[in-house]
């Protein structure tokens, strides 16, 4: 079982087109985060959020608690956003659930 | 800081051989886990630690062992090595709490042959 879905699963765009990419989740939690995975496969943090939206910069990230699902926006995309993003979600008992992540590729 | 370190980068195994993921932190934190990446499968937690000398299993736990004697070292242990055990190994790290920073470390990765 998938305690937490990721869609799309690939995603190519143009630079500067208006990104997004979604996260279902099935479990209760305390919080969701998103990383950002490079290329060389280091793994990184985005966003930590129990509810609402937060941004950095060109990120987006917001959440909704009562239907399981948030989504990370990314305006203006350039190719150095190109990354896998993953979902995670921090359950009520000290454990992360991932998701399998979403590989986006941004062409000049 | 050095942040989160693993060693070694890279391990080839033979089945049945046994061996030590190293994980430290210089960040004083509380919470360190350890998770393994498949293709097509994301993260999956392994073992993890609230503290030192307290630890716990995760989603995937049978064929690794843990230990937490300090703050800063969280060692994973193979104990008999098995080609389902190739994969790549994250440790991380954070302060206590759902809403903190996860710090992770730059992998290991393992081919059991």
């Amino acid at each position: 079982k998938n305690e937490v879905e990721q869609s799309p699963q690939n995603l190519t765009a143009q630079e500067g087109e208006f990104i997004t990419i979604n996260c279902s989740y099935s479990v209760g939690i305390s919080a969701l985060h998103w990383l950002q995975q490079h290329p060389g496969g280091g793994i990184v943090s985005l966003f930590m959020l129990s509810s609402g939206k937060k941004k950095h910069g060109r990120l987006i990230a917001t959440i909704n608690i009562q239907e399981k699902h948030s989504s990370l926006h990314i305006t203006a995309s350039h190719p150095r956003d190109s990354a896998v993003y993953i979902c995670a979600v921090w359950d009520t008992g000290n454990q992360f659930y991932f998701g399998t992540g979403t590989s986006l590729t941004v062409i000049p | 800081n050095a942040g989160v370190t693993q060693t070694p980068k890279f391990q080839v195994l033979k089945t049945g051989q046994s061996m030590t993921l190293q994980c430290a932190q210089d960040m004083n934190h509380e919470y360190m886990s350890w998770y393994r990446q498949d293709p097509g499968m994301g993260l999956r937690l392994i073992h993890y630690s609230v503290g030192a000398g307290i630890t716990d299993q995760g989603e995937v736990p049978n064929g690794y062992n843990v230990s937490r004697s300090t703050t800063e070292d969280f060692p994973l242990r193979l104990l008999s090595a098995a080609p389902s055990q190739t994969s790549v190994y994250f440790c991380a790290s954070s302060y206590s709490g759902s809403l903190v920073t996860q710090y992770f470390g730059p992998g290991t990765r393992l081919l059991v042959l």
